[in-house]
């Protein structure tokens, strides 16, 4: 089967560094994607990574390691507005489809 | 400006009835998605379209059905054989094949409730 886990909830403080951390077993691997959802809305896309290593965007960072299954989303310099559900996804090969783990609620406190 | 529209917001249903739920894009995709989201758990795919006049059964299909008469179009019909309709439900595309690196663009959601 398809399964991609990630924690419930993770508090932060503002100002802060935060890592969600993402493990899947899928029948294959052609790509994982982190996404950013606030409540009531659609998910935005935040990283991509396909190759194992670090990928850095701004105060975001993502890494991949495939041989373990494991990812990580890195928030750097913690701000109010990134209280939201972060999304790891894996694309499994084949079309674009993929699939979703249940989310990290992560909320910032001052 | 290219996005994905989907409506309406809110939807509310009755018990036995059959209700269709709206996703255009102009990003000229070629692939669309219907996911499903309920609380505490992750996006669950429904059906997908990796091209007009073809599409294909997600994980959760049963109560749905779909139709892709239209590259920029993409109506999901919640119909009374799904029993447990409440939810938020994402419409999303993305361009076919394996390259894709940016991920979906995802729609704003309808809430769907069943009263």
């Amino acid at each position: 089967g398809q399964n991609i886990d990630q924690p419930t909830e993770m508090t932060a403080t503002e100002g802060a560094i935060v890592q969600i951390n993402c493990t899947y077993q899928t029948s294959g691997f052609n790509g994982l994607f982190w996404y950013q959802q606030h409540a009531g809305e659609a998910p935005t896309f935040l990283s991509y990574n396909v190759l194992d290593g670090l990928e850095e965007k701004g105060r975001f960072s993502s890494f991949l390691s495939r041989s373990k299954g494991y990812s990580y989303l890195l928030l750097k310099e913690l701000q109010m507005k990134d209280s939201a559900s972060y999304l790891c996804a894996v694309r499994p090969g084949g079309y674009n489809k993929l699939i979703f783990g249940a989310g990290t609620r992560l909320a910032v406190h001052p | 400006d290219g996005g994905i529209t989907q409506s309406p917001k809110y939807l509310f249903r009755k018990e036995g009835q059959n209700v269709t739920l709206s996703c255009e894009q102009n990003l000229n995709h070629d692939a669309m998605y219907w996911y499903r989201q309920d609380p505490g758990q992750g996006l669950r795919l429904i059906y997908y379209s990796q091209i007009v006049n073809d599409f294909q059964k997600g994980d959760i299909a049963e109560g749905y059905s779909v139709s892709r008469e239209k590259k920029e179009s993409f109506p999901l019909t919640v119909t009374s054989a799904q029993k447990n309709p409440t939810a938020f439900y994402l419409c999303a595309s993305s361009i076919a094949g394996t390259g894709m690196s940016y991920g979906y663009t995802f729609g704003s959601g309808t809430r769907l409730t069943v009263v």
